[in-house]
């Protein structure tokens, strides 16, 4: 059964830092892009960031371009994502999710339940 | 505002058939598959269907999608209570390179 569970998320001010970990399971990792989803409180779903299965492609939304980092590491089976300078529009529950494919396909086929990030001072 | 388009609310009465529109452009659903989620309230987003029209394993076969040009359509047939969610499109974008999702439609079942 595949599995992902996310941790760290909590409650950051204005310009901190907080580092989310997803540990993942029931799957062979190393043949699966994966992502970070967000979805703040209300609203809809919003994609942050996506690896592949080799680390070579990554890519982000504009609205974290140059703030958060994505990054892999297959041999613990794990995905991180490293937040810097947050704002308050960064509040959300974020999402590990693995991808269908070893690429950015977007069919997203197994979802986390979520870590809840709060930016607030 | 999301880059793909999709009305905020649909509702039907039991039994019925709805469609819910995903208006996109010749980056995204132009030229990439479309997939689509559907996320009950206080749960996780789930993958219904997937590059174009694909079924994920488990889902009805009430559920049916087209596709033509730069929008999609997923259709529902023979609404039933458990269908009340929230459906998203989502489409890879080739000019921003970043995976796009829909606004998002509530489904009501009256």
């Amino acid at each position: 059964e595949v599995q992902l569970v996310e941790s760290g998320g909590g409650l950051e001010q204005p310009g901190g830092s907080l580092s989310l970990f997803c540990a993942a399971s029931g799957f062979a990792f190393d043949d699966y892009a994966m992502h970070w989803v967000r979805q703040p409180p209300g609203k809809g779903l919003e994609w942050v960031a996506g690896i592949r299965w080799s680390s070579v492609n990554i890519d982000y939304a504009d609205s974290v371009k140059g703030r958060f980092t994505i990054s892999r590491d297959n041999a613990r089976k794990s995905l991180s994502l490293e937040m810097n300078s947050l704002k308050i529009e960064d509040t959300a529950l974020y999402y590990c999710v693995k991808d269908k494919s070893y690429s950015s396909s977007g069919a997203l086929d197994h979802w986390g339940r979520g870590t809840p990030v709060t930016v607030s001072s | 505002q999301s880059v793909l388009t999709q009305p905020p609310s649909v509702s039907a009465a039991p039994r019925q058939r709805i469609t819910i529109t995903c208006s996109g452009g010749t980056s995204n659903i132009g030229s990439n598959f479309v997939h689509w989620y559907q996320q009950v309230p206080g749960k996780a987003p789930k993958l219904l269907v997937y590059d174009d029209h694909s079924l994920s394993s488990g889902v009805s076969d009430r559920f049916f999608t087209f596709k033509s040009g730069t929008s999609a359509s997923l259709a529902i047939s023979g609404l039933q209570s458990e269908d009340e969610a929230d459906y998203y499109c989502a489409s890879w974008d080739d000019t921003l390179r970043t995976l796009v999702f829909g606004g998002g439609t509530k489904l009501t079942v009256l």
